[in-house]
């Protein structure tokens, strides 16, 4: 079946460091692609999404590439704030059915200044 | 901003015992969704819920479990005989539209088993 695999956490940069978080995929067909985000505290939040191969998903100064060639959907952020500390989870939509969401174990980042 | 709630935020219960994990999702919204994470594992899906009825659930999501629309504001989540597994991070979700980018996720309740 579908599956996510993302790099466990925590991860901890200082702010303004580069950021990427792997995530990988297995999956039939052409699912969409998330990055969600929990803050302490809160509910998911859709942070970014891209739909089909080669897509660039971005928001908040985040990006991510829909890379089918090598089922990977790497989250990246060029200069990190704290107020990015939080729970990161790599997703992907199922294609056919009611589209349940596949979700990643998670990655904590922590940001200190 | 419209938000979906959950209550309780986190439960103790005891093996064997009944809970119910209420949510309200959002009010305009038709698609709901359960979906539970386990200390240090995914996110699992476990149900969803479109006009009164299970539109799709997982494996997971046997006989003890039932979901419920009760009054067309809460979406209940219930769990007849609580296992110690079942000790988990449970999210709601609701979407106006059908599709996984259209849902908006409540905070969660924790739910200890003993």
């Amino acid at each position: 079946g579908d599956s996510v695999t993302q790099m466990e956490g925590p991860v901890t940069l200082s702010e303004e460091a580069f950021l990427t978080i792997n995530c990988t995929y297995t999956a039939t067909g052409y699912p969409s692609l998330f990055w969600y985000v929990q803050y302490p505290g809160e509910g998911l939040q859709l942070l970014l999404k891209a739909t089909k191969a080669d897509d660039k998903g971005s928001n908040k100064g985040f990006e991510a590439t829909y890379r089918k060639e090598t089922t990977s959907f790497h989250l990246e952020k060029g200069s990190v704030q704290v107020s990015d500390s939080a729970v990161y989870f790599c997703a992907l939509g199922d294609s056919g059915g009611y589209q349940k969401v596949t979700f990643g174990t998670g990655t904590k980042l922590q940001v200190i200044p | 901003e419209p938000e979906v709630t959950q209550t309780p935020s986190h439960q103790v219960t005891q093996m064997g015992q009944e809970v119910i994990l209420r949510c309200v999702p959002i009010s305009n919204h038709l698609y709901f969704y359960w979906y539970r994470q386990i200390l240090g594992q995914k996110v699992e899906f476990l149900v969803s819920f479109y006009n009164n009825e299970i539109s799709e659930k997982s494996e997971i999501f046997d006989d003890q479990f039932s979901v419920e629309r009760p009054d067309g504001s809460n979406f209940t989540l219930k769990i007849r005989s609580t296992k110690l597994e079942d000790s988990a991070m449970y999210f709601c979700a609701s979407s106006a539209l059908q599709g996984p980018e259209t849902q908006y996720f409540g905070p969660g309740t924790r739910l200890l088993v003993l």
